[in-house]
């Protein structure tokens, strides 16, 4: 149990629409990542914020946008959906500076299915 | 850029078997490298982890050790039990100052072990 929890569960969309995916985090968690897993893929690093202000982002394109909020929660919002959004979004939150770069809390996921 | 190259599996094992999981990693500067488990129907969990050369990360039974000249950080077990079976990712990150604390995964790869 992370104590990182995530909504919902599994959304199907429509292509060209736009999604909100939720992630909530332990309290004093004040960094938050998220990744997104293709099928049979391991995870990739889309962004991450500290303190509420992005601090990195991988090769992902300007419609994958985040917010990070005080209460330790956040959201990951994609706009324009393709058929090869269609994976699992993990959320993973970290209490910078408490531990380790690298130890992040999972949550288990949204499974998003773009038709 | 950095990368994890790890083992394709599947891997199936009888009880009490021995486990090895080869695990390669590119990346500037000084990475700390991670192995991650994903249980069935559950979150990414750390595994174990290596912050520096030659450090050996255990936990639950499995151990890898962080080793510089060959670049692996190979995940090892002397006996597996039924409940080890699962997904396994090995990950790093960059070591490189500044900047997110982001993961690195490899594509993972999945144990069953048989009774």
């Amino acid at each position: 149990e992370t104590g990182v929890t995530q909504s919902p569960t599994h959304l199907i969309k429509t292509r060209g629409q736009q999604v909100t995916l939720r992630c909530s985090s332990q309290s004093g968690h004040n960094t938050v990542s998220w990744y997104q897993q293709a099928l049979g893929q391991g995870p990739q690093f889309i962004f991450q914020y500290y303190r509420e202000e992005e601090n990195g982002r991988g090769n992902f394109p300007p419609r994958f946008s985040g917010l990070q909020f005080p209460n330790y929660s956040s959201e990951l919002n994609v706009n324009a959906l393709e058929l090869d959004d269609s994976a699992l979004y993990l959320c993973a939150s970290t209490p910078t500076p408490d531990v380790p770069p690298g130890e992040q809390y999972f949550g288990p996921g949204t499974r998003l299915t773009v038709t | 850029g950095d990368s994890v190259t790890q083992m394709e599996g599947p891997v199936t094992l009888s009880e009490e078997a021995f486990l090895t999981i080869n695990c390669t990693y590119t990346a500037t500067g000084y990475p700390s490298l991670f192995w991650y488990v994903q249980y069935p129907g559950e979150g990414l969990q750390l595994l174990l982890k290596a912050t520096k050369a030659d450090d050996k990360g255990s936990n639950k039974g499995f151990e890898a050790t962080y080793r510089k000249e060959t670049t692996s950080f190979h995940l090892e077990k002397g006996s597996v039990q039924v409940s080890d079976s699962a997904v396994y990712f090995c990950a790093l990150t960059p070591g490189t100052q500044g900047g997110s604390e982001k993961l690195v995964f490899g594509k993972g790869t999945k144990l069953t072990v048989n009774p």
